[in-house]
């Protein structure tokens, strides 16, 4: 399976501030994945990045909320922009790999 | 849109015990449903899936059922042990050829005691 990095793997940060999480892939990739999990909760997709194009948001997500780039088949990144307390989760990329879809290791945000 | 349903939310066993966990997809057109399983910290890792044209796949003490027509599948986990301890999510998936879209069950916590 392909192995998926993120960056920064937690932080701390101020409400009303943004962090952009970046997600690289050792291989490339159409399509990858931005998914949002809350504390205790279940996984949540957020959006769908494609190379060259707009990613596609899914229902409750927005793009000037979440603004993602994609300027290669092997990077990604999604920013969370004006943060406040409820933004607290645990933000992972994700891209097809052989026979299933892989996760990275995950950015665990904590908004104060 | 998918919407994936799973239960129990919870799940104790003793060690050596069997473990079921069930989940229902509303989605007539979904054809396939991996199973993840995420410890503590960890990120959810893909430990068994199936694709609409099989009813069932074992891979050692784990198994999945698949049934289309109830639109439901299942994850049996025999011989239980401490280490297989931890949350579990089904997920289901339609159309395309990304397996990574994916809508998600709610989670079980699997806590097998020795």
């Amino acid at each position: 399976s392909a192995v998926i990095s993120q960056k920064p793997s937690r932080d701390i940060c101020q409400r009303g501030t943004s962090l952009t999480i970046q997600c690289q892939v050792d291989s490339q990739v159409t399509m990858m994945f931005w998914y949002r999990q809350q504390p205790g909760q279940s996984l949540t997709l957020i959006a769908t990045a494609n190379q060259g194009s707009e990613a596609t948001y899914e229902s409750g997500f927005v793009i000037d909320k979440f603004p993602i780039s994609r300027p290669n088949l092997t990077f990604s990144t999604l920013t969370v922009s004006n943060m406040s307390p409820e933004d607290s989760s645990i933000y992972l990329c994700s891209v097809d790999g052989a026979g299933g879809a892989f996760f990275g290791q995950g950015t665990r945000l904590t908004v104060v | 849109g998918e919407n994936v349903e799973q239960h129990p939310s919870t799940l104790s066993v003793q060690e050596g015990d069997s473990a079921v966990i069930k989940c229902t997809y509303s989605d007539s057109a979904s054809n396939y449903f991996p199973w993840y399983k995420q410890e503590l910290g960890k990120r959810p890792q893909l430990i068994i899936d199936i694709r609409s044209n099989v009813g069932e796949k074992k891979d050692q003490r784990i198994a999945v059922t698949l049934n289309k027509t109830a639109k439901h599948f299942s994850l049996h986990i025999t011989e239980t042990q401490p280490e297989d301890s931890a949350v579990y999510f089904c997920a289901g998936y339609a159309g395309g050829t990304s397996y990574g879209k994916l809508t998600f069950g709610q989670g079980t916590i699997l806590t097998v005691h020795p």
